[in-house]
């Protein structure tokens, strides 16, 4: 079993349609959790981070963390053919960089 | 702010050959870098982390005779993959540290696509 599983999809969903996109884990030591969105042929871009349990909004964008179920979840509102991307889950159990464990990432594809 | 490069972005190689990856932050000094690798498909797998001026710690699995990495300053990091073969063929990514050192505030480059033939 992988320490962090993400639906690999695609996920195709209408303009305007609220997407949920999300990981489990199974390391109950994870406190960092962050989302990263990957154009195709790029490096990934760091979204959203939470610490801990709870929700982060961040304009059409919110994150939310239970870390009682090991489940974080990325909410995207009225989401845009701009959104089509990979979303890339990635937690640490600390704040060191090499400790960032990433999701296998969901292929989101937004149709006009 | 906070950009990260990546030179080339697309190479392809003979077997047998090496191969050298830049990676370079262009606006604020990375104490620490850090390679990853990248099937199609698949996530990101950290490969080694580089601390400029001393040895790269390698991740298990990971040959670091293969794969040499330098950190020579604060903004340049490089990956060479020596006597390169298809199975090596994948995309490579790097990311640096930004200023604060926290696991988030980590700044990717855009990508190098190597194709071994």
């Amino acid at each position: 079993q992988k320490e962090v599983e993400q639906d690999p999809g695609p996920l195709s969903v209408p303009e305007g349609a609220i997407v949920s996109l999300n990981c489990t884990y199974s390391n109950s030591a994870f406190q960092y959790f962050m989302w990263y969105r990957q154009y195709s042929r790029k490096g990934p871009e760091l979204l959203m981070y939470t610490y801990s349990s709870g929700n982060k909004e961040d304009g059409r964008f919110t994150a939310q963390v239970d870390k009682s179920s090991k489940y974080i979840s990325l909410f995207i509102r009225d989401s845009q053919p701009s959104d089509s991307a990979t979303y890339l889950c990635a937690m640490s159990s600390n704040n060191a960089g090499n400790m960032l464990t990433f999701g296998g990432g969901t292929r989101l594809m937004v149709k006009p | 702010g906070a950009v990260v490069s990546q030179h080339p972005s697309w190479v392809i190689c003979k077997s047998g050959t090496s191969v050298k990856i830049e990676c370079r932050s262009l606006d604020f000094q990375a104490t620490t870098m850090f390679w990853y690798r990248q099937f199609p498909k698949q996530s990101l797998m950290l490969m080694a982390t580089s601390n400029e001026g001393s040895k790269a710690t390698y991740e298990q699995g990971v040959e670091k005779d293969k794969f040499l990495i330098n950190h020579a300053s604060l903004t340049l990091s490089t990956l060479t993959v020596t006597s390169a073969h298809p199975e090596d063929s994948s995309f490579y990514i790097c990311s640096a540290d930004g200023p604060s050192g926290v696991s988030y505030e980590q700044y990717f480059g855009p990508g190098t696509r190597l194709t071994v033939t």
